[in-house]
């Protein structure tokens, strides 16, 4: 069982576009988050959500809006997309409150903007 | 908030040989630090983690230092061997999200 999966994995589209990307997590956490990884590799925090309510939005445009249906789904939104937005994205989950707060990733959605 | 170093950023060894990677962070009251493996085309894994109230943990190949005074950590792999080659990425947290590393791509050569 994949304990965090998002779709699509691959995703390409033009500049201009709106797309979604989609993440579950079946290991019963109550805090999601996306992170954004560039072409170096960087892992940087975008958004933060602690059953279904936003916790952090680390300076993300606008264009981006998180929405959590539920505490086991996040799911990623994007607007008018730019070439700048190519990056692979990652969903990840953790449980707060307990000793072990290790978070878990998804396989990533590598996004491509043209 | 906290920001996290982390060197070097590629790291070479031959199969058998140890790798180190170190990372320094800024804020004192972070007391999580774990240490995630991202193989190509995956995501990052947890593959050990240290609190602040240890000063070394080890898992086989694998341990991790702390020093919260003069606020690093290092990873130790000995033995290494070709899947060990991947990037590793340091962390630091007080409560999350973790503030990663810039990552460390470490190379086995056979």
């Amino acid at each position: 069982d994949t304990a965090v999966s998002q779709t699509p994995k691959y995703l390409v589209t033009q500049m201009g576009n709106d797309k979604s990307i989609k993440c579950e997590q079946n290991l019963g956490h109550d805090t999601m988050y996306w992170y954004k990884q560039d072409s170096k590799k960087f892992l940087k925090i975008m958004f933060s959500y602690n059953n279904k309510e936003l916790i952090i939005n680390e300076t993300v445009p606008n264009r981006f809006s998180p929405k959590s249906p539920d505490k086991a789904h996040l799911n990623l939104h994007i607007n008018s997309l730019e070439l700048g937005d190519s990056a692979v994205y990652f969903c990840a989950s953790s449980q707060e409150g307990g000793v072990n707060t290790e978070a878990f990733f998804g396989q990533g959605t590598r996004l491509t903007v043209v | 908030g906290e920001n996290v170093e982390q060197h070097p950023s590629t790291l070479s060894v031959q199969e058998g040989d140890s790798a180190v990677i170190k990372c320094t962070y800024s804020d004192s009251a972070s007391n999580y630090f774990p240490w995630y493996k991202q193989e190509l085309g995956k995501g990052p894994q947890l593959i050990i983690d240290i609190r602040s109230n240890v000063g070394e943990k080890k898992d086989q190949r694998i341990a991790v230092t702390l020093n919260k005074t003069a606020k690093h950590f290092s990873l130790h792999i000995t033995e290494t061997q070709p899947e060990d080659s991947a990037v590793y990425f340091c962390a630091a947290s007080l409560n999350t999200p973790l503030v990663f590393g810039k990552g460390t791509r470490l190379s086995v050569i056979a």
